[in-house]
């Protein structure tokens, strides 16, 4: 069981170009988040799924695509980066059911530098 | 909106001090609240999750309340060690418009000192 994975670790892209961050997990959850964390500003919501084919903006999404081709894996897509998308990119999972909402489970983390 | 606030922004104490961080919110229409300890360059490790209608959670040394009233959390850790050094963040899950989403406060640094 290896719950929430990311790739890669760290990255670094020059301006204007484009990568996708990969998120898989084994834990069978409904639900997929990204995130963004920036010194001092705590963590934004990027995207999130609430299921397989389902997928909805959260506070920050311009500049970015997601996609939720099957219950295990959530791809966050950069288009053209640009240097304020320099950040610690987490993805995390939770599951949900009826009127029950369980804890999310964070992945270790993608550092991305855009220069 | 929602906001969660977390005080002190950081904190360092000797080892073996029982210590209390500190978390509010503005909105209490939450369904639950999430601590969690993230090292550095590491991601959020999940701590305590209470549900909405709970009043505390414990794991081990550490103890959660929840006064949903109030809109505060506390997070109670006893008999600290230097291993407990991190940042604790705080974070509510509640509806907005026709989703759910966490709102995060920005964490209290501890430094626990042998």
């Amino acid at each position: 069981n290896a719950g929430v994975t990311q790739t890669p670790k760290f990255r670094i892209l020059k301006i204007g170009q484009s990568m996708t961050l990969q998120c898989t997990q084994d834990m069978n959850h409904n639900y997929m988040y990204w995130y963004r964390q920036d010194p001092g500003m705590g963590l934004k919501l990027i995207y999130y799924s609430v299921g397989a084919g389902i997928t909805d903006k959260g506070e920050v999404p311009n500049g970015y695509n997601v996609s939720r081709s099957t219950t295990e894996d959530f791809p966050l897509r950069l288009e053209l980066a640009a240097p304020s998308q320099t950040s610690v990119y987490f993805c995390a999972s939770s599951y949900s059911s009826g009127g029950a909402r369980y804890e999310q489970y964070f992945g270790p983390g993608t550092r991305l530098t855009v220069t | 909106k929602q906001e969660v606030t977390q005080i002190p922004a950081a904190l360092s104490v000797p080892e073996g001090e029982n210590l209390v961080l500190n978390c509010s919110f503005t909105d209490s229409a939450i369904y639950n609240l999430q601590w969690f300890r993230q090292d550095p360059g590491k991601g959020l490790t999940s701590l305590l999750l209470i549900q909405s209608s709970q009043r505390e959670q414990t794991s081990g040394r550490l103890n959660a309340s929840l006064d949903k009233s109030s809109g505060r959390s506390t997070l109670y850790i006893a008999a600290s060690q230097p291993g407990d050094s991190a940042t604790y963040l705080c974070a509510v899950r509640l509806r907005v418009g026709g989703s759910e989403k966490l709102v995060f406060g920005k964490g209290t640094k501890l430094t626990v000192n042998p």
